[in-house]
Parts: structure tokens; C-alpha cells; sequence
């Protein structure tokens, strides 16, 4: 079945730092990878989208990459700051569906 | 700016109760979701509408119905609550094919609903 892993422990990292979150796939050929970032309590917020022919995107301090080889997304967030302290999840969409299919999130917390 | 609006933050509700949950998105977007969340389990697709009077079903459709009568609004109904259903639920839109970036999704602030 197809399934996506994020890592399911904290991740903390001091200010300043560049902060790495994984995002692994099986079974699933996505046409694109996007990146949310969710606040405690709160929907989540969109931040960017990777297609499948892309190798990098950059936003700002935030960069994704997505290798369809390995089955795979990378996100980093450069200088991260406390306010970068919030749980970020990876979804996947395929052309031709509606649905996207969301990992459970990795919870980042950057440290004064 | 886009926003997705949820009637409720939270819901406080009876085993065996019929619950309602609206969601009202104001940019005109063509396709609407409703999403569980629980720890654990990420987000989790109960319904999809794609047009006025179109529902599709998701991953996790029993327990669940959904109306939607205008393009703004969609309404997900427990028909009769049970404490399995305890959780997040989180209403989303996506614009229009034609836009160009039909992709991304717009969430609503989310309603914690507790079942008792």
C-alpha cells in the first residue's frame, strides 16, 4: 500500500542552524511533493511545491529537494529561528486525482 | 488571501448525537475536502467534493456524510456520534484546473470535536 514516512521524533536544532526534515515514499509515483507547515491547534499552512521533473525549489530560507529515484524529499529551513518551531508535513499528489496523501509530520523545535 | 473558515473550534457532543460540521471557503474554489487528524495517523481523507452536488469518498468515508448545496460551503453530518470519532477535523479547498494551482491546498483552522 502506498505509504509515506515522516520522522516521528522531535527534531531540535539551535537557532542559527540549518534544520533537515525527511520525507520517504513507497509504493506511490507522485506527479508532485508539497511541504506544510502546521502550528499547535491550527490547519496547516502551505509552504511549497516540488514536481516530480524538479530536482530543487527555494523559497526564502526554505528549500526542498525531491528524488524520485531514492523515493524521497528533503527539507531545509536556513538560519531556522524559534519562530520556525512548529510540526511540518510532507504530501503527495498525483495528476489525475483529487487526493493527496499526507505523512504524520515531524515536530521541529529550534532553540534559543 | 485565501480563507477557509470552520463554524466551530470546538465541539463538545453525546454519543448517538448528530453533528455538523460546516466549512465556508470565499475564493470561489472548485474543490473542497474534509480530513481527520489524529496523533499518529497524519491526516486521513473522509470526503471530497469537486462540484456542487459531487461527493466522492475518501479513505475513510463510514460514519460520515457530506452535503454540499453551494460552491462556498460544504458540511460534513456524523449521523450518530460514537467516541471512535473523537478528533481534529480539518475542512480544505483547492482552486479551479484552470488556475493554474489547483495543487495547493487552503485549510480551515480545524475543529477539535470531543464525543462523550
Amino acid at each position: 500500500s502506498q505509504k509515506i514516512e515522516q520522522n516521528s521524533e522531535a527534531l531540535n536544532i539551535q537557532e542559527g542552524k540549518t534544520a533537515t526534515l525527511t520525507c520517504n515514499y513507497t509504493n506511490y509515483s507522485p506527479a508532485y511533493l508539497q511541504w506544510y507547515r502546521q502550528d499547535p491547534g491550527r490547519g496547516p499552512v502551505f509552504l511549497l511545491l516540488i514536481r516530480e521533473n524538479e530536482k530543487e525549489k527555494r523559497k526564502e530560507r526554505l528549500k526542498v529537494t525531491f528524488d524520485t529515484t531514492l523515493k524521497q524529499s528533503l527539507f531545509h529551513i536556513t538560519a531556522s529561528q524559534p519562530a520556525d518551531s512548529a510540526t511540518y508535513l510532507c504530501a503527495l499528489g498525483s495528476s489525475g486525482t483529487y487526493k493527496y496523501i499526507f505523512g504524520t509530520g515531524t515536530r521541529l523545535k529550534v532553540l534559543a | 488571501d485565501v480563507k477557509v473558515t470552520q463554524s466551530s473550534r470546538y465541539l463538545v457532543k453525546r454519543t448517538g448525537e448528530k453533528v455538523f460540521l460546516e466549512c465556508v471557503q470565499d475564493m470561489d474554489h472548485e474543490n473542497m475536502f474534509w480530513y481527520r487528524q489524529d496523533p499518529g495517523l497524519g491526516l486521513r481523507l473522509i470526503y471530497f467534493s469537486y462540484d456542487v452536488k459531487m461527493k466522492e469518498k475518501g479513505d475513510i468515508p463510514e460514519g460520515y456524510s457530506v452535503s454540499r448545496e453551494k460552491k462556498e460551503r460544504f458540511s460534513l453530518i456524523l449521523e450518530s456520534a460514537s467516541t471512535n470519532q473523537t478528533s481534529m477535523y480539518l475542512c480544505a479547498s483547492t482552486p479551479s484546473r484552470a488556475s493554474g494551482t489547483r495543487e495547493t491546498q487552503y485549510f480551515g483552522p480545524g475543529t477539535r470535536l470531543l464525543v462523550l
